[in-house]
């Protein structure tokens, strides 16, 4: 199937611990984001890649990396896991220049 | 910058009944604007868009959305809720053109649709 996937679909760690959670899609898109929905379900912009190149990078703690080995996928890297970083995790890919996005189903992060 | 108003985090009708979810936006250039859906323990689906062509635009599950430029608003509705409508909604925008942006999706607060027998 076509679609934007997302690995793991669930994340239970302590906090201090260091986590990635990896997003491929197979659209033959060259954009890739992240977002963040956190318990109250805001929707907010973390990262965006185009073409493997960092093109958007919102006020997000440095502790979060993203990296891009291919335009086809895009990991998140969290390091020294906090309370706070408990939410969900979505990715997205649209084709640069087209205006929708979509999105993957999610990761759902709880950090105890 | 752009940014997007969601009025009532949660609405509820009764199966049937007309379904209304208010969005107001603002926009530094003329906007793309997005209704997505979430059920629960799901990721985002894409009910409709509007990209500058036609001002009323219709979408998936029969919803459908008006873009008013002199009000700033992109409501949705759907003229008759069915109980497998009951989600989250997000009306979104983006800017396009904008440099550095990377098209990205600036998201209201979401609005809790709940249907009733």
């Amino acid at each position: 199937d076509t679609a934007v996937s997302q690995t793991p679909k669930y994340l239970v760690t302590q906090m201090g611990n260091d986590k990635s959670i990896k997003c491929e899609q197979n659209l033959g898109h060259d954009t890739m984001y992240w977002y963040k929905q956190d318990s109250k379900k805001f929707l907010k912009i973390m990262f965006s890649y185009n073409n493997k190149e960092l093109i958007i990078n919102e006020t997000v703690p440095n502790r979060f990396s993203p990296k891009s080995p291919d335009k086809a996928h895009l990991n998140l890297h969290i390091n020294s896991l906090e309370l706070g970083d408990s939410a969900v995790y979505f990715c997205a890919s649209t084709r640069q220049g087209e205006e929708t996005q979509y999105f993957g189903p999610g990761t759902r992060l709880l950090v105890l | 910058a752009q940014s997007v108003t969601q009025l009532g985090s949660h609405v509820s009708v009764s199966e049937g009944a007309l379904v209304l979810l208010r969005c107001n936006y603002s926009s530094s250039v003329p906007p793309y604007l997005f209704w997505y859906v979430q059920y629960p323990n799901q990721g985002l689906q894409l009910l409709l868009k509007y990209t500058s062509a036609a001002t009323l635009v219709k979408g998936i599950n029969g919803f459908e959305a008006e873009f008013k430029k002199s009000e700033t608003s992109f409501h949705l509705t759907k003229p008759s809720a069915h109980m497998s409508d009951a989600a989250e909604y997000f009306c979104a925008v983006s800017a396009p053109g904008l440099t550095g942006g990377g098209n990205k999706l600036t998201f209201g607060t979401g609005t809790q649709l709940k249907v009733e027998l």
